[in-house]
């Protein structure tokens, strides 16, 4: 069935540092690949997505490209601040009716 | 910018009472669905509710759950007689649609914990 792996937290990183979270999946067909983040206290917020191989999606600074060929979604960030603290989670989906997801990695970033 | 809104943020129940949880979409969705996520675990999908039925669910999903849609407003979970492995946090999310997911929002979840 499908599923997403992705690495386990919490990752804590210095102000500016680099930022990669791996995520693999295993899927039937094509799925969407998402990266979600829950900020403390709010819900799961969409960062990016995309919806085929090669495609890149981005947004405040995240990206993460669609690799069919490894079937990873590796979400990355060159210059992380504090107020990227959060959990982040990779997800799928075929259809946008129901996503897997990953169980989430904690991000704690320190001045 | 819209908000799909949960309550209560936080409920504890006794093991084998009845308890719901209560959503209310972003007005203008018409799909809604219910996942939740065990501590440590995976987000993991229950259900999804399309013009007053539901369209697909989760092995979960048991007759223990149920979903209502009692006044066009709120979207309900009921859990008919809690167990303690249901404690988890029960996220809500609307969408405007399928295939394009437009829209598709998350609220902030209810953390149920059964004692």
């Amino acid at each position: 069935g499908d599923s997403v792996t992705q690495m386990e937290g919490p990752v804590t990183l210095s102000e500016e540092a680099f930022l990669t979270i791996n995520c693999t999946y295993t899927a039937t067909g094509y799925p969407s690949l998402f990266w979600y983040v829950q900020y403390p206290g709010e819900g799961l917020q969409l960062l990016l997505k995309a919806t085929k191989a090669d495609d890149k999606g981005s947004n405040k600074g995240f990206e993460a490209t669609y690799r069919k060929e490894t079937t990873s979604f590796h979400l990355e960030k060159g210059s992380v601040q504090v107020s990227d603290s959060a959990v982040y989670f990779c997800a799928l989906s075929h259809n946008f009716n129901k996503f897997y997801f990953g169980s989430g990695t904690k991000l704690n970033v320190k001045p | 910018e819209p908000e799909v809104t949960q309550t209560p943020s936080h409920q504890v129940t006794q093991m084998g009472q009845e308890v719901i949880l209560r959503c209310v979409p972003i007005s203008n969705h018409l799909y809604f669905y219910w996942y939740r996520q065990i501590l440590g675990q995976k987000v993991e999908f229950l259900v999804s509710f399309y013009n007053n039925e539901i369209s697909e669910k989760s092995e979960i999903f048991d007759d223990q759950f149920s979903v209502e849609r009692p006044d066009g407003s709120n979207f309900t979970l009921k859990i008919r007689s809690t167990k303690l492995e249901d404690s988890a946090m029960y996220f809500c999310a609307s969408s405007k649609g399928i295939r394009t997911g437009g829209g598709y929002t998350f609220g902030s979840g209810t953390r149920l914990t059964v004692v």
